[in-house]
């Protein structure tokens, strides 16, 4: 079955550039999709279909899909933006639904 | 206001059963795909099942011929019968809506406990 690697951690300090990175078999001809989870709390989508952003998602946020990486940026991070963060695809030709190992980010 | 809403958590036995619930509220359930996820104490996400709007479900490995997902229209809830339980299977439970549009999940349940011990 289709696997989504993901760096068990990420450290930054604040105003800097976080990068986490989602690995899988030719990811980029899927949409990857992107979700915040904070401690006690249910997941939240943070990015969609590799880039796109919700409402209420600050632009700080963005994603990007190319070969067999997509990857999360987080710009200007802010200590709220400590969090789990996971990568999610939809594999079509199990119709599973995938989570990454998910990525702890840590606010130095 | 979209709302999904878990019950039916739990501690049971191994080998035991458990039906957890999800209410919807603010669409229906048969209107979108549905799925639950779970989550370990202290490990990620885990997608274990989704119903269709059509009706075909699908499972994951670890749970399939165990676990069988469902909804009940008039009452506008998804539900999880959880068999043959092992300890594997203790985790937070939160259902969750995929969106009209893609394949992402844009509303969760808050997660209902399932506790797997002797």
């Amino acid at each position: 079955s289709y696997v989504l690697t993901q760096p068990p951690s990420v450290s930054v300090a604040p105003g800097k550039t976080a990068r986490i990175t989602c690995g899988g078999h030719n990811i980029q001809s899927t949409s990857v999709h992107w979700y915040q989870q904070k401690p006690g709390q249910a997941p939240v989508v943070v990015v969609y279909d590799d880039s796109d952003r919700p409402s209420g998602t600050p632009d700080r946020f963005s994603g990007s899909n190319s070969g067999n990486t997509a990857t999360l940026t987080i710009s200007r991070v802010e200590a709220g933006d400590e969090a789990d963060y996971y990568c999610q695809v939809r594999d079509s030709a199990s119709d599973h639904w995938i989570f990454g190992g998910g990525t702890k980010l840590t606010v130095l | 206001e979209v709302k999904l809403v878990e019950s039916g958590g739990g501690l049971v036995q191994p080998g035991g059963s458990l039906r957890l619930s999800c209410a919807a509220s603010g669409f229906t359930v048969t209107s979108n795909y549905m799925s639950w996820v779970r989550q370990a104490p202290g490990k990620g996400l885990e997608w274990v099942s989704v119903i269709y709007t059509g009706g075909p479900t699908y499972y994951a490995d670890s749970v399939k011929g165990r676990f069988i997902i469902s909804r009940d229209y008039s009452k506008n809830t998804l539900f999880l019968q959880m068999n043959n339980l092992t300890a594997d299977d203790t985790g937070v439970y939160f259902c969750a809506r995929e969106t009209y549009s893609s394949s992402y999940f844009d509303y969760w349940g808050q997660g209902t406990l399932v506790t797997v011990s002797s």
